[in-house]
């Protein structure tokens, strides 16, 4: 089955700067890589997602990237600001395992002001 | 709209006792899912369902099951719970098997 890798466990970063998770997976027919923020006692949220097709999007401050050929993505967070701490969650799923997501273990991001 | 909605928001079980944790979803989405949350693991899928009246295995289903008798309810069942079912349960719903899944408040369990 799918099995999605996420660096590093936790990230401090200073208000400003920049942060960048990253997630490698193996299943070459993956075709779907959402990445969801969980705050402190909610449940997950999508913020970004990203599909086989596309290279790169960006919504705002957050972008996604995506290299299919070395089976790996990741999570970019420019202009960090104190509400962006939380514990973010890359995942990837195909139809092969009926959609459902694999998820990474999570980063925990601190963002000091 | 209320989204998903899960109950309980917690509870605190006996070991060896049955327990349902509800989810129940107003967004006529056709696919629902169940996951476990646990310190260092991470999310991982307990059992899914594409569409009512299906269900599937996850990748840590032992000791829980699931029904989908409508599209809008997805119970999950220990019948008999064990200290190692001791986390927070997450219900996620989704429209499209790609689409976006939306995930409910989560139900801390503890079994004791």
């Amino acid at each position: 089955g799918e099995n999605v890798e996420q660096h590093p466990s936790t990230l401090s970063v200073q208000e400003g700067d920049s942060a960048v998770i990253k997630c490698t997976y193996s299943d070459s027919a993956s075709n779907y890589f959402p990445w969801y923020k969980q705050e402190l006692g909610k449940g997950p949220q999508l913020i970004i997602d990203i599909r086989s097709n596309v290279g790169e999007k960006k919504d705002q401050r957050i972008a996604v990237t995506l290299n299919k050929t070395a089976k790996h993505f990741s999570l970019h967070i420019t202009e960090t600001q104190p509400e962006d701490s939380a514990v973010y969650f890359c995942a990837a799923t195909s139809s092969n395992s009926g959609y459902a997501l694999n998820f990474g273990k999570g980063t925990s991001l601190l963002v000091t002001p | 709209t209320a989204g998903i909605t899960q109950a309980p928001t917690s509870q605190i079980l006996a070991a060896g006792r049955s327990m349902t944790l509800r989810c129940t979803q107003d967004m006529r989405h056709n696919a629902m899912y169940w996951y476990r949350q646990d310190l260092g693991l991470g999310l991982r899928l307990i059992h899914y369902s594409n569409t009512a009246g299906t269900t599937g295995k996850g990748e840590v289903p032992d000791g829980y099951s699931v029904s989908r008798a409508n599209t809008d309810d997805f119970p999950l069942t220990l019948a008999s719970a064990v200290p190692s079912q001791t986390s927070v349960y997450f219900c996620a719903s989704s429209d499209r098997g790609r689409s976006e899944q939306f995930f409910g408040p989560g139900t801390r369990l503890t079994v004791l």
